[in-house]
């Protein structure tokens, strides 16, 4: 099965500034048809995980444009511009390229 | 709208089967665009997959290593939801249980159970 890594595994915070996560792969996800099968997940306290971005760079329905996904292979970034009170939570990679499914650890995003 | 509505016993006793059902509304279990999926939390494994069951043409599965000799994901087509049966179940496999909607052109998990928390204890 593919690893998946993150880091931090813990992000401190201020509302208003930037901030970001490094997911590592273990294979690469990039995909024969050129696409990066990655995803970003945030799980709120207390909700269901909830998709921000797939295919490493593009933003799910109703995303604020604030959050963007960037890299290739093995390596990926989530971003958020400037962050908001409602963007705490569990941050978390996710890689689709093969059939098992394989999260990373998670990212614990907090003020 | 699709959802997902997750039911089941919060309580197994161990060496038990743990059973869940996910009740489907606004799409069928049997579409050939979805995949239906299983996937557990704890503090000690994190997000953790462990299987799906998809329609095309016929019925497929697919299970994790770690589970695949205890689990069994079946469609039921007549009341449209899926259920996860794990055998043999130990205080490990106290969890948050999600099912959720797999988008096999993307991969993305676009829809989710609200999650049942299941204890293992006797």
């Amino acid at each position: 099965d593919i690893v998946m890594t993150q880091s931090p595994l813990s992000l401190p915070v201020t509302p208003g500034e930037p901030a970001s996560i490094s997911c590592r792969s273990s294979q690469s996800l990039l995909h024969s048809n050129g696409f990066n099968y990655l995803d970003w997940y945030l799980q709120k306290p207390g909700q269901s995980p909830q998709l921000l971005i797939y295919f490493g760079s593009n933003r799910a329905s109703g995303v604020p444009d604030r959050f963007s996904g960037s890299g290739s292979g093995t390596d990926f970034t989530l971003r958020i511009s400037r962050v908001e009170a409602e963007d705490v939570g569990l941050y978390y990679c996710m890689q689709t390229l093969q059939t098992r499914i394989t999260f990373g650890p998670g990212t614990r995003v907090d003020f | 709208q699709i959802q997902l509505q997750q039911s089941g016993p919060g309580l197994v006793k161990p060496s038990q089967t743990l059973s869940l059902a996910c009740a489907i509304s606004g799409d069928s279990v049997s579409t050939d665009t979805a995949a239906w999926n299983w996937i557990r939390q704890s503090p000690s494994r994190g997000l953790e997959w462990l299987g799906r069951t998809y329609y095309r043409s016929k019925w497929y599965n697919d299970y994790a290593l770690s589970v695949k000799s205890r689990l069994t994901i079946r469609a039921d087509t007549s009341n449209n939801h899926v259920s996860l049966h794990l055998n043999s179940v130990t205080p490990e496999d106290t969890a948050i249980y999600y099912c959720a909607r797999g988008n096999p052109g993307s991969g993305v998990l676009d829809y989710w159970g609200q999650g049942t928390l299941v204890t293992v204890s006797s």
